[in-house]
């Protein structure tokens, strides 16, 4: 049960794009396609943003988008906004289990 | 509206136990199975442990195996985190989050605060 390994931060300009990686093991991220991503601003509890990989919630963005190859899972967040500047955490199924990224910070420049 | 409600956080001695309570409403809890996350100071969001819409199937992250359990009473609507033999790392926001189709957390509480300090 090791944590996903994401970037410690990305950063982009308003508008712009950013991708955050998860990689995992073919017991969680490569074995499953059950990751999801949530949104943690300060203090505040996480949000759904984005489950089964790829598909979205009612009420998210199309800005926010998810994709999968193997063992790493991908956010991308399009037309970047100041209000996306928050924590992002992947997480993964494992069998019973689950297991969440390391987290990233997203700082809208 | 769907909502959660953890309490029972405080401050407690290394060694000690604790029982956290989550409070649900404005869905059937029966149906659906519920979530521990913790999250220490300045540090990431940690899975703790899963239980089963009916409580017959529990699943712990290896770091509280053995000294938390996770029960829920769909009479009253509310899941449970009994923490014993308390560790220093256990210091930590604990949110309650519910299922969906097993695969994702869609709805969080606010988080309750334990400090584990002597």
């Amino acid at each position: 049960q090791s944590a996903l390994t994401q970037p410690r931060s990305v950063s982009g300009s308003p508008g712009q794009s950013v991708t955050i990686s998860c990689t995992g093991t073919s017991s969680d991220v490569g074995g499953y396609n059950y990751v999801s991503w949530y949104q943690q601003n300060p203090g505040t509890a996480p949000k759904l943003m984005i489950y089964d990989v790829s598909k979205r919630p009612s009420g998210v963005p199309d800005r926010f988008s998810g994709s999968k190859s193997g063992n790493t899972a991908s956010l991308t967040i399009s037309g970047l906004l100041a209000e996306d500047e928050a924590d992002y955490y992947c997480c993964s199924y494992a069998g019973g289990s689950y297991v969440f990224g390391t987290g990233t910070k997203v700082t809208v420049l | 509206q769907v909502q959660l409600v953890e309490s029972g956080g405080d401050v407690v001695q290394p060694g000690r136990s604790l029982r956290l309570s989550c409070a649900t409403s404005g869905f059937t809890f029966s149906s659906y199975a519920m979530h521990w996350v913790r999250q220490a100071p300045g540090k990431g969001l940690e899975w703790v442990a899963v239980i089963s819409f009916d409580g017959s199937d529990k699943y712990y992250a290896d770091s509280v195996k053995g000294r938390f359990t996770i029960s829920r009473d769909n009479s009253k609507n509310t899941q449970y985190l009994q923490m014993n033999s308390l560790r220093a790392e256990d210091t930590a926001v604990y949110y309650c989050a519910k299922d969906l189709s097993n695969t994702r957390m869609d709805v969080w509480g606010q988080g309750t605060t334990v400090t584990v300090s002597s």
